[in-house]
């Protein structure tokens, strides 16, 4: 079966880190590019970065850019989110997601369930 | 880039058919034939709908289809049903290689 399970989320003061892992399986995780997603309560979805298959190409939203770093080991085959210098706004469900064309057009046809990200103030 | 402006809430009967608008701008819905939809049932992981503007996945629903003119893709939902009822995302592929979503619309049956 094809799946992503992400972890890591938790309850972390304003200012902390927290790395959240997306583990893969049932597919061939090296060659699809990745993405984090999030959303914050309330609110609608939030991309906040990509990483090519190889890991030579990484973009980043605007809100995220010098404080988070995405990261992917496909040996492993798992995919990363560093979050540092969190700020109340960044508390969101995060999700892990597949793009499955090949051409880096954000079409995400799995994801996983989301692990959540508190940050208090 | 802003996110793409959708209607907050659409609704219909069982049986007709809705159409949702996601209005962007010239630096990304009107620029790339790189918009998707996403079904999102809270608590549950989002499902791609439409990809290319108008392309399904497998597996996915004829009643669903996309198009796009100008700043402006849709999704039409043909033949509503009662699973329909969720919350509906558009994404485009942006001029600064990133991606943005819509901001959503809840789709009541």
């Amino acid at each position: 079966e094809v799946q992503l399970v992400e972890s890591g989320g938790g309850l972390v003061q304003s200012g902390g880190s927290l790395r959240l892992s997306c583990a893969a399986s049932g597919f061939t995780f090296g060659t699809y590019e990745m993405n984090w997603i999030r959303q914050a309560p309330g609110k609608g979805l939030e991309w906040v970065s990509y990483v090519s298959h190889s890991g030579r190409a990484i973009y980043y939203a605007d809100s995220v850019r010098g404080r988070f770093t995405i990261s992917r080991d496909n040996a492993k085959n798992s995919l990363y989110l560093q979050m540092n210098s969190l700020r109340a706004e960044d508390t969101a469900i995060y999700f892990c997601a597949r793009d499955f064309t090949g051409r880096g057009v954000y079409a995400f046809d799995i994801w996983g369930q989301g692990t959540v990200v508190t940050v208090s103030s | 880039h802003s996110a793409l402006t959708q209607p907050a809430s659409v609704s219909g009967s069982p049986g007709q058919s809705i159409t949702i608008s996601c209005t962007g701008t010239s630096s990304d819905v009107g620029d790339y034939n790189f918009v998707s939809w996403y079904q999102h049932h809270p608590g549950k992981a989002p499902k791609l709908l439409i990809y290319d503007v108008s392309y399904r996945p497998s597996g996915v629903s004829n009643r669903f289809s996309g198009s796009k003119s100008g700043n402006t893709a849709s999704l039409t939902i043909s033949g509503l049903q009662a699973e329909d009822e969720a919350d509906y995302y558009c994404s485009s592929y942006t001029s600064s290689t990133t991606a943005v979503f819509g901001t959503g619309t809840r789709v009541t049956v």
